[in-house]
């Protein structure tokens, strides 16, 4: 069974400040990782994703990811953060199988940026 | 490029009773995954359908059953209404080949009464 653990539940930061999001994972095989990011009374928007290759990845909006196997992490960071980053954001895992490729969530980071 | 929709986009009900949510996916995709978001949690996988079939199941009882259309589209639906089953029912689609990515619609917004 695979699980995932965001370390922390809320995340205050001033605009204009670097913020980190903590992930970490747990599996017995090869993961694909997602990052998701949920507006108030929204859906899930795809953030970025590793998949393989590259174990840091980018996203259009200035967030980065790097996949860490030996640490089974895949934190996410943003150099300096805007009003409009406030949001909740969910890391999430799958496995590929025959049978599916699931996602497994954790429970979220709530970002609030501050002016 | 039309994304994954959802209907209704809010639904009151009272318990014992029962509820049928919809989904279309992703123009293209031919998988469709449902999850259950309660609130301040994460989502919590309830089942994937491809080919017309149940391929995955997550842990929620029988009283969650589900269908998919020849259109690929998909339909959630729940028996017994517990209070505990109100949250943001949210649904996914993918490509069975391809990459390995899931694109979510906005969600329905059950709540039971």
């Amino acid at each position: 069974a695979q699980s995932v653990t965001q370390l922390d539940s809320q995340v205050p930061v001033f605009e204009e400040a670097p913020v980190e999001l903590r992930c970490n994972y747990s599996s017995s095989v090869s993961v694909y990782l997602f990052w998701y990011v949920q507006y108030p009374n929204q859906g899930l928007q795809l953030l970025l994703k590793y998949l393989s290759g590259s174990t840091l990845v980018e996203s259009i909006n200035g967030f980065e990811a790097e996949f860490n196997k030996s640490q089974t992490s895949f934190h996410l960071r943003k150099p300096s953060v805007h009003i409009s980053d406030t949001a909740e954001y969910f890391c999430a895992v799958s496995e590929w199988k025959a049978a599916g490729n699931k996602l497994t969530f954790g429970g979220g980071t709530r970002v609030l940026v501050k002016p | 490029d039309a994304g994954v929709t959802q209907s209704p986009t809010h639904l009151i009900k009272t318990r014992g009773q029962q509820v049928t949510l919809r989904c279309s996916p992703k123009s293209g995709h031919d998988t469709v995954s449902w999850y259950q978001q309660a609130l301040g949690q994460g989502p919590q996988f309830i089942f994937q359908y491809y080919e017309e079939e149940e391929r995955q199941r997550g842990n929620f009882p029988d009283r969650f059953s589900g269908h998919q259309f020849p259109n690929y589209s998909s339909e959630l639906n729940v028996n017994a209404l517990l209070l505990g089953d109100s949250a943001l029912y949210l649904c996914a689609s993918s490509l069975e080949t391809g990459e390995e990515t899931q694109y979510f619609g906005p969600g329905t917004r059950l709540l039971v009464l």
